[in-house]
């Protein structure tokens, strides 16, 4: 089975850096993925680790630890913009689903 | 515009209808997913497809079924809807199961039982 935790909320101001973690504990692995979803929107593609360590693109970064089963998020200079769910989800490597986590919504205040 | 349609975007269906959720992509995309999103409990999967022809079941399947007749539509059906299926829907697709840059997905369809 799959166990993907994440905060439900977070708070920041803009201008700030926020991190969003996520645990997971699933039958297997093949890739971490987080997706960011506006408010009524769909969600679209942020970032996918497969190997331990940092992946950077722009203000985004994401960061893996397979042995730890651990995944964060990091958000710099953070923007209004920026308001949304925040979804991490893992890979199977058997049949390739993803499942996700319930989301982590942040809030950019001014 | 290259992606993935999504019909109706929002329907109020009285319970113990059929409806069918329609899905389109043209961007000749191997898989298909259907996932479920409430409040809480984020992006469950109902069905996928691999390929055009196949179909399996994910997390939530029951009271739903799927078919994958070319490449393109993957259709979604509740046979005899009840309140818990009211939820929003996405509708996703990737080049193959392992693409590196997952999913893309349509705008959702918005499902009210009552």
């Amino acid at each position: 089975g799959q166990n993907i935790d994440q905060p439900t909320e977070m708070t920041a101001t803009e201008g700030a850096i926020v991190q969003i973690n996520c645990t997971y504990q699933t039958s297997g692995f093949n890739g971490l993925f987080w997706y960011q979803q506006h408010a009524g929107e769909a969600p679209t593609f942020l970032s996918y680790n497969v190997l331990d360590g940092l992946e950077e693109k722009g203000r985004f970064s994401s960061f893996l630890s397979r042995s730890k089963g651990y995944s964060y998020l990091l958000l710099k200079e953070l923007q209004m913009k920026d308001s949304a769910s925040y979804l991490c989800a893992v890979r199977d490597p058997n049949d390739y689903k993803l499942s996700f986590g319930a989301g982590t919504t942040v809030t950019v205040r001014a | 515009i290259a992606g993935i349609t999504q019909a109706p975007t929002s329907q109020i269906l009285a319970a113990g209808r059929r409806m069918t959720l329609r899905c389109t992509q043209d961007m000749r995309h191997n898989a298909m997913y259907w996932y479920r999103q409430d409040l809480g409990l984020g992006l469950r999967l109902i069905h996928y497809s691999n390929t055009a022809g196949t179909t399996g079941k994910g997390e939530v399947p029951d009271g739903y079924s799927v078919s994958r007749a070319n490449t393109d539509d993957f259709p979604l059906t509740l046979a005899s809807a009840v309140p818990s299926q009211t939820s929003v829907y996405f509708c996703a697709s990737s080049e193959d199961a392992g693409a590196s840059y997952g999913y893309t997905f349509g705008s959702g369809t918005r499902l009210t039982v009552v």
